[in-house]
């Protein structure tokens, strides 16, 4: 059974940084592309980062909203996934859900989702 | 960036009675869309892919189709845990882009 479990979140000044973690298990984490999602209290979806697979030359893509703040990365050694966020803002403030690609394209699994609160 | 709009906002329904949802995209996706419904409190669940291919373990009452710029979610019999919010997501280019989502409601 494919599973990923979000961690890392909770209250954070702006302008502060937090590293969120996804572990996977149930599949074999290192041939798949993986995303992050978030979204805002009673809002919608966003998608925010993908990570290409090891099957090929490593692919990063981001959002404009969060180009230049955050970085994401996996060790495939450890079937984790992390999104390392600094220079956070108010608006940063959301439920953050790791998703599983087949490609590049639809989110098939999804975790639990970890809230990120930006405040002072 | 492409821009993807749903409609209408809210939807009520009477269970047992069919709900088409829309999902227009500002430019040609060809049929690389997807379909996902919300619970409260619970991650998106995919429904649908390429636009009209149900996912594993999605039943039957589901059904999707449209291409180029116009889709529509069918649900033919409306059950009580349908009623949700459903997205609609385009993968044709990157950055991938949600729609703002219908809240279907109980009627």
């Amino acid at each position: 059974e494919v599973q990923l479990v979000e961690s890392g979140g909770g209250l954070v000044q702006p302008g502060g940084s937090l590293r969120l973690s996804c572990a996977a298990s149930g599949f074999t984490f290192s041939s798949y592309g993986m995303n992050w999602v978030r979204q805002a209290p009673g809002k919608g979806l966003e998608w925010i980062s993908f990570i290409s697979g090891s099957n090929s030359a490593i692919s990063r893509y981001y959002a404009d909203s969060v180009k230049g703040r955050f970085t994401i990365s996996r060790d495939n050694a450890k079937n984790s996934l992390y999104l390392q966020m600094s220079s956070l803002r108010d608006e940063d403030t959301a439920v953050y859900y790791c998703a599983r690609v087949p490609g590049y394209d639809y989110f098939e699994y999804w975790g639990q989702g970890i809230l990120v609160t930006v405040s002072s | 960036e492409i821009v993807m709009t749903q409609s209408p906002a809210t939807l009520s329904v009477s269970p047992g009675e069919r709900a088409t949802l829309s999902c227009r995209a500002s430019q040609s996706i060809i049929t690389n869309l997807a379909w996902y419904h919300q619970k409260p409190g619970q991650a998106p669940r995919l429904l649908i892919y390429g636009a009209s291919t149900r996912a594993t373990g999605v039943p039957a009452r589901f059904s999707g189709s449209g291409s180029w710029t116009e889709f529509t979610l069918t649900i033919s019999s409306l059950q009580s845990e349908d009623f949700a919010v459903y997205y609609c997501q385009q993968y044709n280019s990157w950055p991938l882009t949600f729609g703002g989502g219908t809240k279907l409601d109980i009627k």
